[in-house]
């Protein structure tokens, strides 16, 4: 059973669209991630999601916005879609102050 | 300022070989966590240390943390073909709460049969 699952795998769009993007975790974790992974590999934390309360990365500009309809969900929304977002963008999760388990990844790009 | 520095960038060896990588950071941390990265793939756990902690093991992996440094060192003992991947260093940091790790920019690793 895959643990932490995202959906779609590759997102091709058009520039001022919106999207999103689906995590699911079944580890039973009570915080999930979304980190972006840019052209160079360098990985951000974006969000933080846990007991409902969200801890943003200031950088991240407000066209994006998670949200969790419950634990075991966290999904990306993002507003209005520029050039520079394409990304790979990762969802994880974790146990407190643990480890975390990443998704398989989702390949943004904008065109 | 970015948190979590891996050396060397990139590290190329021949099979059989060790592998060492090493990561610094900049302020307090909880734990230190190493991650592998196959081309085109998610990350995968390998290791975490905590911040009391000094060395830890896992089959072939062996990392050491430097609080006072703050530094740690990922060693892979008889590397393998299969052990090619881009190794990520990443930091829980003290007090962050539930706000994610910081990733390092990632080591390189090829292992030349």
């Amino acid at each position: 059973d895959t643990a932490v699952s995202q959906t779609p795998k590759y997102l091709v769009t058009q520039m001022g669209n919106d999207k999103s993007i689906k995590c699911e975790q079944n580890l039973g974790h009570d915080t999930m991630y979304w980190y972006k992974q840019d052209s160079k590999k360098f990985l951000k934390i974006m969000f933080s999601y846990n007991n409902k309360e969200l801890i943003i990365n200031e950088t991240v500009p407000n066209r994006f916005s998670p949200k969790s309809p419950d634990k075991a969900h966290l999904n990306l929304h993002i507003n209005s879609l520029e050039l520079g977002d394409s990304a790979v963008y990762f969802c994880a999760s974790s146990q407190e102050v643990n480890e975390q388990f990443f998704g398989p990844g989702t390949r943004l790009t904008v065109l | 300022s970015q948190q979590g520095e891996e050396d060397p960038q990139a590290l190329s060896i021949q099979e059989g070989e060790n592998a060492t990588m090493n990561c610094s950071y900049k302020t307090s941390i909880n734990n230190l966590q190493w991650y592998r990265q196959n081309s085109g793939r998610g990350l995968v756990h390998l290791i975490l240390i905590r911040s009391n902690e000094r060395e830890k093991h896992s089959g072939r992996l062996r990392v050491t943390l430097d609080t006072s440094k703050k530094s740690s060192s990922l060693l892979i003992t008889a590397s393998r073909a299969a052990d090619t991947a881009s190794y990520f260093c990443a930091t829980d940091t003290e007090g962050g709460g539930a706000d994610g790790l910081t990733f390092g920019k990632g080591t390189h690793l090829i292992i030349q049969p």
